[in-house]
């Protein structure tokens, strides 16, 4: 079946260090890929999105590369901040529409 | 305006009570879900309801009951609570099917922390 394979967390760095966040996934078809960020105490928040491979998502300073070659979608950004400490979730969707998540990697940014 | 709103956000309750968790969704879409995430923050998807009719029924004990009056609307009902119940659990909704230039991007709710003591 489909599934997503995300990096063991947490990840803990420094304000303005660079971020990766690894996400690998396994789909019969042409999935959809996403990544979704929790803030302690809160929901599900859409971070960024790619329907096709090469597409690049991008939001808030993350980007993430759909590489169909290597099926994966990892989550960069430039410089991160404390307030970008969060649980962040790679999934993907196929035709019937059913996010499969990864079982989440926690960022912690320290000033 | 919330896209997504579910009710109660905090919900604790005895083991062997009946409890229900409502959600609506003001997007227009037409499909709608019931997510859990268990305490090690792992997500799974419970079930799916596409224009009121169950699509997607994964692997849930059938004391959970997902009822949708309209296709605004997808209440889960949970009976005889057990301990490992407790969770948070995420409703969610989509564009319909037909639509796939979104991506079929799935819009959450808030979550309801749901525990069981």
């Amino acid at each position: 079946g489909d599934s997503v394979t995300q990096m063991e967390g947490p990840v803990t760095l420094s304000e303005e260090a660079f971020l990766t966040i690894n996400c690998t996934y396994t789909a019969t078809g042409y999935p959809s890929l996403f990544w979704y960020v929790q803030y302690p105490g809160e929901g599900l928040q859409l971070l960024l999105k790619a329907t096709k491979a090469d597409d690049k998502g991008s939001n808030k300073g993350f980007e993430a590369t759909y590489r169909k070659e290597t099926t994966s979608f990892h989550l960069e950004k430039g410089s991160v901040q404390v307030s970008d400490s969060a649980v962040y979730f790679c999934a993907l969707t196929t035709g019937f529409q059913k996010l499969v998540f990864g079982t989440g990697t926690r960022l912690l940014v320290s000033p | 305006d919330t896209a997504v709103s579910q009710t109660p956000k905090y919900l604790v309750t005895q083991m062997g009570n009946d409890k229900s968790i409502k959600c609506e969704q003001n997007l227009g879409h037409d499909t709608m879900y019931w997510y859990k995430q268990d305490s090690k923050k792992f997500l799974k998807i419970m079930f799916s309801y596409n224009n009121k009719e169950l699509i997607i029924n994964e692997t849930v004990p059938n004391r959970f009951s997902p009822k949708s009056p309209d296709k605004a609307h997808l209440n889960l009902h949970i009976n005889s609570l057990e301990l490992g119940d407790s969770a948070v659990y995420f409703c969610a909704s989509s564009p319909p099917i037909q639509e796939t230039s979104s991506g079929n991007t799935i819009y959450f709710g808030e979550g309801s922390w749901l525990t069981v003591v």
